[in-house]
């Protein structure tokens, strides 16, 4: 158990709806990071979170968006879903440069 | 952009075997991470290295972070069916100047063991 949660599990949302996707992270770290992981590959980095700014972005269009609170928990944010945008999101936490520790992930489907 | 090839794609060992896979960058990391990942779940942290030539063991896994920091290497011994899933190596491909890096992960090695 890392202590990193994720809400919810599982979604199904249509094309053109929106989402939103909460992460918890672990007690003491400041840094969320999002990722994107399709069936059969690896995570793709989405963006990262360090004190209430994004601190870094991949190679997602504006719609994938975020936030981070006070209590360093953060949201995922996605507009205009297509049915690519089935996946499932990881988010991890991290003091600063420190190795990352993921939750275990929201399943979203796209109908 | 970064990539990170990691080899073999899959294995199916015996129970009781050991295991090697390697992965390797086109340019130097600092950092390299090694995850497993069960299905529909989180990729969970094994082990981490941060300077080149280290060796780190964790139980029965072993990694190494290699001289030329563009390669590192995971060896299980002595497997069992509980090693069955996804292995990712991943580390930072750059620093962002005072602030926290990302990850790029690699193309994972499947890894499945029979008794």
């Amino acid at each position: 158990e890392t202590g990193v949660t994720q809400s919810p599990t599982h979604l199904i949302k249509t094309r053109g709806q929106q989402v939103t996707l909460r992460c918890s992270s672990q007690s003491g770290h400041n840094t969320v990071s999002w990722y994107q992981q399709a069936l059969g590959q690896g995570p793709q980095f989405i963006f990262q979170y360090y004190r209430e700014e994004e601190n870094g972005r991949g190679n997602f269009p504006p719609r994938f968006s975020g936030l981070q609170f006070p209590n360093y928990s953060s949201e995922l944010n996605v507009n205009a879903l297509e049915l690519d945008d089935s996946a499932l999101y990881l988010c991890a936490s991290s003091i600063g440069l420190q190795s990352q520790y993921f939750g275990p992930g929201t399943r979203l489907t796209v109908l | 952009g970064q990539q990170l090839n990691q080899s073999p794609q899959s294995m199916f060992i015996q129970e009781g075997e050991d295991v090697s896979m390697n992965c390797t960058s086109s340019s130097i990391f600092n950092t390299w991470l090694w995850y497993k990942q069960d299905p529909g779940e989180g990729p969970v942290l094994l082990i981490a290295l941060y300077k080149a030539g280290e060796l780190t063991s964790n139980g029965r896994l072993t990694a190494q972070f290699g001289i030329t920091r563009k390669d590192s290497f995971l060896n299980i011994s002595a497997s069992i069916p509980s090693d069955v899933g996804i292995y990712f190596c991943a580390g930072p491909p750059y620093i962002l100047t005072g602030t926290a890096s990302k990850l790029t992960f690699g193309t994972g090695t499947r890894l499945q063991v029979t008794l």
